[in-house]
């Protein structure tokens, strides 16, 4: 049964980059494709963006312009970069696998909190 | 982007009630519609896909229906523990969007 892990930085300056790692466990991480997702406190879930397994990724409209996925196979894990971030990108950040058309399982989340 | 939405944002019902959550999509997904639930500090859970197929392990109670832009979620029998935030989510378009959730509250 695959399951995930989040991991990185729980405070972040504005500016800067968001690094956050999610670390595959119970399957190849070639099998599936992968996702990033995030909720602000309070707030609904929002899609950041996929990697599929052939390393192609797509990322949401809002959040293109700044956001980098990416995946390493040796290590079984996956990578959110979320460059520029300000004090709206403070959010609970979940990594997620797409067996099928669906987010499933989820990792635990991740509180990034940006500020000075 | 196909915009989802949901409603009631929140209800409040009693235990053994009979919970309905509706769902509507901009444009048509066929049946290409989950369900998740979230409980406070949690992450969510996938409850049904696919419009109306219940997850392995999911109560019985939770039950899907529709096709196209509009969709239900059914809880049959409220019960203590499903006292949550309620998602859906439509898997048609490439970019994968959530409604804004349904709270549903202890009355």
């Amino acid at each position: 049964q695959v399951q995930l892990q989040e991991s990185g930085p729980g405070l972040v300056k504005p500016s800067e980059t968001l690094s956050l790692t999610c670390a595959v466990s119970g399957d190849s991480i070639s099998r599936y494709y992968w996702s990033w997702i995030r909720q602000p406190a309070g707030k609904g879930l929002e899609w950041i963006g996929r990697i599929y397994t052939n390393g192609n990724t797509i990322y949401n409209p809002s959040l293109k312009s700044r956001v980098t996925i990416s995946v390493d196979t040796s290590r079984n894990q996956f990578s959110l970069n979320l460059s520029s971030v300000t004090a709206a990108d403070t959010a609970v950040y979940y990594c997620a696998t797409e067996g099928g058309n669906y987010f499933d399982p989820w990792g635990q989340g991740t509180l990034v909190i940006v500020s000075s | 982007d196909i915009q989802m939405t949901q409603s009631p944002s929140s209800l409040a019902a009693s235990v053994g009630d009979r919970v309905t959550i509706t769902c509507r999509a901009s444009q048509t997904i066929s049946n290409y519609l989950n369900w998740y639930q979230q409980k406070p500090g949690k992450a969510p859970k996938l409850l049904i896909y696919a419009a109306s197929s219940l997850q392995s392990g999911v109560p019985s109670r939770f039950s899907g229906s529709g096709s196209g832009t509009d969709f239900t979620l059914t809880i049959s029998s409220l019960q203590p523990e499903d006292f949550a935030t309620y998602y859906c989510q439509q898997s048609y378009s490439t970019l994968w969007t959530f409604g804004q959730g349904t709270k549903v509250e202890i009355k």
